[in-house]
């Protein structure tokens, strides 16, 4: 089972490059989302997608966009990339049910220089 | 708006020993979900945990249990009988469901370690 993947795994970028991450979920949920992992900061909510068709901003959306392509895929764009967003970068998605918790991705681990 | 604490960066416990992890958040939604996830050093995040708002019972599963008090928002962790597998960062998150429908927030975590 695949679960719920992202690509790539590593990216090293430079400053003002654009970059688009890719997570696919193959589980039917409705809900994805995006986070990024900094040391000592937990998991901060970039963007979210409870249904296909709808996006909303999380705790930290500056500098990205984001595209619920279908019910299957929820993509995070840096349109120019800074050094403030090198991070490791989770996708997760979750059931459309309150008690269901969320499947993560492994992560995307992104260097800008 | 939503927010995640966790005062303890960091904790140690000897191995079979319980251990409380502490979690305190803050929301205007009356219907909330709270979750505890497990992140050893791979990477993957485990899922351990749930309590509902309107759950009257402390949720338990196996060796996790949670205090959840609400009236006080706090939801800590307490593992039993700890083993060296369970060295890791622990999340506490939080999930709206109705103001913040479905939005899921983190805290800043806690690293535990077990000694053997």
């Amino acid at each position: 089972n695949a679960g719920v993947t992202q690509t790539p795994k590593f990216q090293v970028l430079k400053t003002g490059q654009s970059m688009t991450l890719q997570c696919a979920q193959d589980m039917n949920h409705n809900s994805m989302y995006w986070y990024r992992q900094d040391p000592g900061m937990g998991l901060r909510l970039i963007y979210y997608s409870a249904s296909e068709g709808t996006t909303d901003k999380g705790e930290v959306p500056n500098g990205y966009n984001v595209s619920r392509l279908n019910k299957r895929e929820f993509s995070l764009r840096l349109e120019s990339a800074a050094p403030s967003q090198t991070s490791v970068y989770f996708c997760a998605s979750s059931a459309y049910r309150d008690n269901q918790p969320q499947h993560f991705g492994d992560g995307t681990r992104l260097s800008i220089l | 708006a939503q927010k995640i604490t966790q005062t303890q960066p960091g904790m140690f416990v000897q191995e079979k020993e319980a251990v409380t992890l502490d979690c305190t958040y803050d929301t205007s939604d009356q219907s909330y979900g709270l979750f505890w996830y497990k992140q050893p050093s791979s990477g993957e995040m485990i899922f351990l945990i749930y309590q509902g708002s309107y759950d009257e019972q402390n949720a338990t599963e196996g060796r996790y249990s949670l205090n959840f008090q609400k009236a006080r928002k706090s939801a800590n962790l307490v593992i039993s009988a700890s083993q060296l597998g369970d060295s890791a960062m622990y999340f506490c998150a939080m999930r709206g469901m109705k103001t913040s429908y479905d939005k899921v927030i983190f805290g800043p975590g806690t690293s535990l370690s077990v000694i053997p």
